[in-house]
């Protein structure tokens, strides 16, 4: 059973840092890879950011190339991911969710979802 | 990028209601289509990917249907647990843009 959890979400000043991370656990990160997809409140689903299993590329959204970083790893049945997010802004508040790639490529569905973190941008 | 559009953004509709929502993609995407349902304070849940395959425990009620631009997601009988919002997204490149949602109401 494929298992996903975020944390790391807080309150944080214009200009600030922040990394969240997600613990998963019942697929080997190799294999399948990770994304983040940020929801704003009462908006729609952005993807942000994802990183390859296989070789460890990463990808970015336009809105957080440059000023995030994705990374992840993990042995068999567990799996780590972070975000490091810096020079953040008010319209990156959103609940952050990772999320799993149905078939292992980073252009993909998501089959499994964590519960989200929020992270707030504001003075 | 290619951008997503749904419509309606919002339905109303009564239990054992048939609804269809549409997706439309600014550029051909083949079938890398996927369906969620999302309810408030939840993470999203797969329906549909490649356009018309059902995620395994999705109700057969769901289906999906199209390729290229045009996309539908049908509900064949609406029941209660449906009232919920909807995403469709793109998979063709390597960000995966969503639609706005339609969000899916009791009449």
């Amino acid at each position: 059973e494929v298992h996903l959890l975020e944390s790391g979400g807080d309150l944080v000043q214009p200009g600030g840092s922040l990394r969240l991370s997600c613990a998963g656990s019942g697929f080997t990160f190799s294999n399948y890879g990770m994304s983040w997809v940020r929801q704003a409140p009462g908006k729609g689903l952005e993807w942000v950011s994802g990183i390859s299993g296989s070789d460890g590329s990463t990808y970015y959204a336009d809105s957080v190339k440059g000023r995030f970083t994705i990374s992840g790893d993990g042995s068999k049945n567990t799996v780590t991911l972070y975000l490091q997010m810096n020079r953040l802004r008010a319209e990156d508040t959103a609940v952050y969710y990772c999320a799993k790639p149905l078939m292992g490529s980073i252009s993909d569905a998501f089959d499994y979802w964590g519960q989200g973190t929020l992270v707030t941008v504001s003075s | 990028d290619i951008q997503m559009t749904q419509s309606p953004s919002t339905l109303s509709a009564s239990v054992g209601d048939r609804v269809t929502i549409t997706c439309r993609a600014s550029q051909s995407i083949s079938r890398w289509l996927a369906w969620y349902q999302q309810k408030p304070g939840k993470a999203p849940k797969l329906l549909i990917h490649q356009a018309s395959n059902l995620q395994s425990g999705v109700p057969s009620r769901f289906s999906g249907s199209g390729s290229g631009t045009e996309f539908i997601l049908t509900i064949s009988s609406l029941q209660p647990d449906d009232f919920a919002t909807y995403y469709c997204q793109q998979y063709d490149g390597y960000s995966g843009t969503f639609g706005q949602g339609t969000k899916v109401e009791i009449k």
